[in-house]
């Protein structure tokens, strides 16, 4: 069973703040994405990474795929509370658009204003 | 911007009976997907399809589950006899045919079984 684990679980911080979350796993990823999922809704998808060592920016967030491609991390700069919600990573074994994601458990950001 | 539908967005069914959650993935893609995420757990793969049929399938995609696309828009999940621990939320998801593993998901179907 391929896993990934992200870490933190729960962040709560104040608006202005920097935060990084962490996603790992033993398994090597083809290409890792990274989703945002509000209550009761489906996850968005907010950026894929598929090189190891790649680094992607959206606004004030920043994505790295680690070098051996078992890793990634998402660090937001001067964190606002329109970034609160569920963040979600999750990888694809095979560069094959017919497999599966397995999905992280999930970092709950609250930015406090 | 293109986006994946699903109907219904809550379906309330009895244990034992027969549901079929719909999807309508974005047009011009051409595999399909079901999740399911149980309140408070990860979103966990249930299948793929691709050209008619499935391509993978998980533990949990048993005999009680099916897959079909009926015409050339909807994709469905059909549960047979449905069973408390099959209330979630499920998600279908969609995604082109390039090589960078890209998946776009509806706001998925509540479903409750009691």
């Amino acid at each position: 069973t391929q896993l990934l684990e992200q870490s933190p679980q729960f962040l709560s911080i104040q608006e202005g703040e920097n935060l990084t979350v962490y996603c790992n796993s033993s398994s090597v990823f083809s290409s890792l994405q990274w989703y945002r999922q509000e209550p009761g809704e489906g996850p968005v998808l907010l950026v894929t990474v598929v090189t190891g060592g790649e680094v992607k920016k959206l606004k004030r967030l920043t994505f790295q795929f680690g070098d051996a491609r078992k890793d990634s991390s998402l660090h937001i700069t001067a964190a606002q509370p329109g970034d609160t919600g569920l963040y979600l990573c999750a990888g694809a074994l095979n560069n094959n658009a017919g497999n599966m994601l397995t999905f992280g458990g999930g970092t709950r950001l609250m930015v406090k204003p | 911007e293109p986006e994946v539908t699903q109907t219904p967005s809550h379906q309330v069914t009895q244990m034992g009976q027969e549901v079929i959650l719909r999807c309508v993935p974005i047009s011009n893609h051409l595999y399909f997907y079901w999740y399911r995420q149980i309140l408070g757990q990860k979103v966990e793969f249930l299948v793929s399809f691709y050209n008619n049929e499935i391509s993978e399938k998980s533990e949990i995609f048993d005999d009680q589950f099916s897959v079909e696309r009926p015409d050339g828009s909807n994709f469905t999940l059909k549960i047979r006899s449905t069973k408390l621990e099959d209330s979630a939320m499920y998600f279908c998801a969609s995604s082109a045919r390039t090589g960078i593993y890209e998946q776009y998901f509806g706001p998925g179907t509540r479903l409750t079984v009691t």
